[in-house]
């Protein structure tokens, strides 16, 4: 079946120790987005790519990056993680920016 | 803030009642999208509305769209208890703007 793949779905990380959360599509969809979900409130849009295009939100930190290497695959790269950035992170894919969005499972991230 | 407002935060009622939680918003739209999220998992999209709409159906969910009053309301008629979830509106703010700002949420609780 087609779909959006997180990988871990938990992932326990070390107070400044850089980690790297992973997405794969095979829905073959033109954009991908990264989304931060603390609990009990809505998900919030860190960057998306439109192709290779990527569009980063203003108020993104620069703690967190993103690459593309393909249509596949797209990371979530924390420089220096805080305790701060616990939270759930999404990725989502579309076949066109603004409609429909494809979620996945999710990366529950633990920062200690 | 661009991402309006979702009514109840939480809501709870018996299995076979029906749930309708409502969203509004602030600035033009070009679509706006419901979706559902199950605790710890990742979001699933329920249905979308396109601002020349007035009312689709899928189902059991019904969703209107009123541009003059910058609202928009799910109904889930004979809710089950897999309906229990949080539910969130997201809207395409404007043509071509490329992303979702999702709302803040209305928990949904059915007692069986």
């Amino acid at each position: 079946d087609a779909m959006v793949i997180q990988n871990p779905r938990y992932q326990v990380t070390q107070f400044g120790k850089p980690v790297t959360l992973s997405c794969s599509q095979t829905l073959n969809h033109n954009v991908m987005y990264w989304y931060q979900q603390k609990s009990s409130q809505a998900p919030k849009l860190l960057f998306h790519y439109y192709d290779k295009d990527f569009n980063n939100e203003a108020d993104t930190p620069d703690n967190f990056q993103s690459r593309r290497p393909n249509t596949s695959f797209c990371f979530l790269d924390i420089r220096s993680p805080g305790l701060g950035d616990a939270a759930m992170y999404l990725c989502a894919t579309s076949t066109v920016a603004g409609e429909t969005q494809y979620f996945g499972p999710g990366t529950r991230l633990l920062v200690l | 803030s661009q991402q309006g407002e979702e009514d109840p935060q939480a809501l709870s009622i018996q299995e076979g009642e029906n749930a309708t939680m409502n969203c509004s918003y602030k600035t033009s739209i070009n679509n706006l999208q419901w979706y559902r999220q199950n605790s710890g998992r990742g979001l699933v999209h329920l249905i979308l509305i396109r601002s020349n709409e007035r009312e689709k159906h899928s189902g059991r969910l019904r969703v209107t769209l009123d541009t003059s009053k910058k609202s928009s309301s799910l109904l889930i008629t004979a809710s089950r208890a897999a309906d229990t979830a949080s539910y969130f509106c997201a809207k395409e703010l404007n043509f071509g703007n490329e992303k979702l700002t999702f709302g803040t949420g209305t928990r949904l609780t059915i007692i069986p």
